[in-house]
């Protein structure tokens, strides 16, 4: 079983419209947790944190259940910028060490 | 403030030789990490350094991989005698120092995209 699992997609939306990604995690000791974005051939950038209540940033909303080991990603009202591949990061600390550990992300194509 | 640099941005090899790639953290950034994308596949982490020290390289290759963060100057993440499976892009992270129970963030410069022939 992979450490984080991601649906690859593609996800093909429309603008406009509301797009949910999911990732599970199978480490339970797993610290936190991000969403990053990667463009085509580009390095990943950060999105935003996770935290356990859950977390807005404009129109992307973000969820995690430790019960479950389940984080999610929302985002309404979907751009043509959007489309990037999304990818769930976990951070497996052990000690002092703090390395990521990345999904194979997940690929969303906005159209108009 | 710049981010996290990195060079080259692109570097070509030939079976056999070495590559070396740099990384220079975000300025205030203590800590730096070494990941692998393999085409089509996800970022792989390869090895945490601080200044002079190697954390954890647990996701280094046994052979033919090293890398260093000297007191002065950039990570160098090194491969000798490359083969054609280390064509990847390689990506350095930086993120300032660790908190306990935080969350620990870190920011990815823009890669180095390695070839070999």
């Amino acid at each position: 079983r992979k450490e984080v699992e991601q649906d690859p997609g593609p996800f093909n939306v429309p603008e406009g419209a509301t797009v949910a990604f999911n990732c599970t995690y199978s480490n339970s000791a797993s610290q936190s947790f991000f969403w990053y974005r990667q463009d085509c051939r580009k390095e990943p950038k950060l999105l935003m944190s996770v935290y356990s209540s859950g977390n807005e940033d404009g129109r992307f909303t973000a969820q995690l259940n430790r019960a479950s080991q389940y984080i999610s990603l929302l985002i309404r009202d979907s751009k043509l910028s959007d489309s990037a591949t999304y990818l769930c990061v976990v951070n497996l600390r052990a000690g002092t060490a703090s390395k990521l550990t990345f999904g194979t992300g997940t690929r969303l194509q906005v159209t108009l | 403030n710049a981010g996290v640099m990195q060079n080259p941005r692109h570097l070509v090899r030939r079976r056999g030789q070495e590559a070396r790639l740099r990384c220079s953290p975000m300025k205030g950034h203590s800590h730096v990490y070494w990941y692998r994308q393999l085409p089509e596949e996800g970022l792989k982490f390869m090895v945490y350094l601080q200044k002079e020290n190697i954390i954890d390289e647990s996701g280094m290759p046994k052979e033919r991989f090293s890398a260093e963060f000297p007191k002065e100057g950039p990570s160098i993440l090194r491969i000798q005698q490359v083969v054609r499976g280390d064509s990847a892009a390689y990506f350095c992270a930086s993120s300032p120092r660790i908190v306990a129970g935080g969350l620990n963030e870190q920011f990815f410069g823009p890669g180095t995209r390695l070839t070999v022939l």
